[in-house]
């Protein structure tokens, strides 16, 4: 059912890598975002994207930074990890046309950092 | 004041029940609306999008009112398998970015 995929879903690493999370979509999709979500918490908006080479912040400040070089793909990028880093990391796209286009997320990837 | 408000729950419910959820938004101009459900650990899933008219599928019921500037999800009939977080999401103006609420946690019990 799938259509984006996030790769790696688990990561724990140590302190001072740097690391990539990488995210794919399959359906074409213009708009690309990564979310941030802590345990129990609610999701913060962290890059976006309206297309190929465009990325904007997004609410939450974040020390990491995101591509878009292709349509499909939407890394995202800690140059130098830290604890602070440790949280769920959401990919979504979703589609341009239409107001009503709802968000597809992938399965995350939950990154430790210790 | 957040942008989109939810009481965070838990709503214990038990099988069978029918339970009600609300959801406030600040932006008047705010465009379109979803439901998500989202499972312990998991990602956000679509539940369902919330037309003007309000709209079913199966035992859910999504209502908007855009005077009042609130939207609702109604659960009939409960299952064990409907415990999860439901989250409000609403989509602004300009980039047209998506809100979403903080969510209701629903308990279903035996």
């Amino acid at each position: 059912e799938a259509d984006i995929y996030q790769t790696p879903r688990y990561l724990v690493i140590g302190t001072g890598k740097k690391i990539t999370l990488e995210c794919s979509q399959t359906m074409g999709h213009d708009k690309m975002y990564w979310y941030q979500q802590d345990p129990g918490m609610e999701l913060h908006l962290i890059h976006y994207s309206y297309g190929v080479n465009s990325t904007e912040k997004g609410d939450l400040s974040s020390e990491s930074t995101v591509s878009r070089i292709r349509t499909e793909h939407f890394p995202l990028t800690l140059e130098s990890a830290r604890p602070s880093h440790t949280s769920q990391y959401l990919c979504a796209s979703s589609a341009s046309e239409g107001s009503n286009s709802p968000l597809h997320f992938g399965n995350g990837t939950r990154l430790t950092v210790t | 004041r957040k942008e989109v408000e939810q009481d965070p729950g838990p709503f214990n419910v038990p099988e069978g029940a029918t339970v009600a959820f609300n959801c406030t938004y600040s932006n008047s101009a705010s465009q379109s609306f979803f439901w998500y459900r989202q499972d312990c650990r998991k990602e956000p899933k679509l539940l369902m999008s919330v037309y003007s008219s309000g709209n079913e599928d199966g035992r859910f019921t999504a209502q908007l009112n855009r005077a009042s500037q609130y939207i609702s999800l109604l659960i009939r009939d409960s299952k064990l398998s409907d415990s999860a977080t439901y989250l409000c999401v609403v989509r602004g103006t300009g980039f047209q970015k998506l809100v979403f609420g903080t969510g209701t946690r629903l308990l279903v019990s035996p």
